[in-house]
């Protein structure tokens, strides 16, 4: 079965911290994306990466920057977490076809107060 | 731009009875036409996926879709409705201009409850 595992289901920050939200996917899979949900907006995509190393901007990227160093590994930070980045955050992958789907990970609730 | 619209954000069936949970989409070319479920405080889980071949596709739970070209729609249905359907289910097309196509476009969200 294919896992991606997010390394936290819930966290609370504060206002202005540098949060890392962590990402591992155990299938070889060369797409990886970040999401945030909420309540009426559906899946928003902050950025995805579709190599090594090289990433994309979504449609809500500020605040937010990726890191992938690894295949298997892609990092979301908030540079300075605010109140308005309180949010449900998925982790997913996909092969590079464009006929395979996305695997999702459990997602991280976070919370900034 | 290439958009998912799914009609209805709630909907409310009694246990038993049919699930017809409404997509359409844009696509200038044949599209790759998926839907997810998510439970609570889940991640997002595949029901099915269409790609071509046969219009009618068989997922996970009872469920199906067909897509339909001449609607431009991709409907999910269960004949028969139990509790643990309830939750919530997206609708996405795969992306197919130069700027998205590594991409899912996904709907907003179809919430179902199931009243015993």
């Amino acid at each position: 079965d294919v896992k991606v595992t997010q390394s936290s289901r819930y966290l609370v920050k504060r206002t202005g911290e540098k949060v890392f939200l962590e990402c591992v996917q155990d299938m070889d899979h060369e797409n990886m994306f970040w999401y945030r949900q909420d309540p009426g907006l559906g899946l928003r995509l902050i950025y995805f990466s579709y190599d090594v190393k090289m990433k994309e901007k979504g449609d809500i990227p500020e605040g937010y920057s990726v890191s992938r160093e690894k295949k298997e590994r892609f990092s979301l930070i908030l540079e300075s977490a605010s109140t308005n980045q309180t949010s449900m955050y998925l982790c997913a992958s996909s092969l590079r076809g464009g006929n395979t789907e996305a695997f999702f990970g459990q997602g991280t609730r976070l919370t900034v107060v | 731009a290439q958009s998912v619209t799914q009609l209805g954000s709630h909907v409310s069936v009694s246990e038993g009875a049919l699930v017809l949970l409404r997509c359409n989409y844009s696509s200038s070319v044949p599209p790759y036409l998926f839907w997810y479920v998510q439970y609570p405080n889940q991640g997002l889980q595949l029901l099915l996926k269409y790609t071509t071949g046969a219009t009618l596709v068989k997922g996970i739970n009872g469920f199906e879709a067909e897509f339909k070209k001449s609607e431009t729609s991709f409907h999910l249905t269960k004949p028969s409705a139990h509790m643990s359907d309830a939750a919530e289910y997206f609708c996405a097309v795969r992306g197919v201009n130069a700027g998205n196509n590594r991409k899912l476009i996904w709907g907003l969200g179809t919430s179902l409850a199931v009243n015993p």
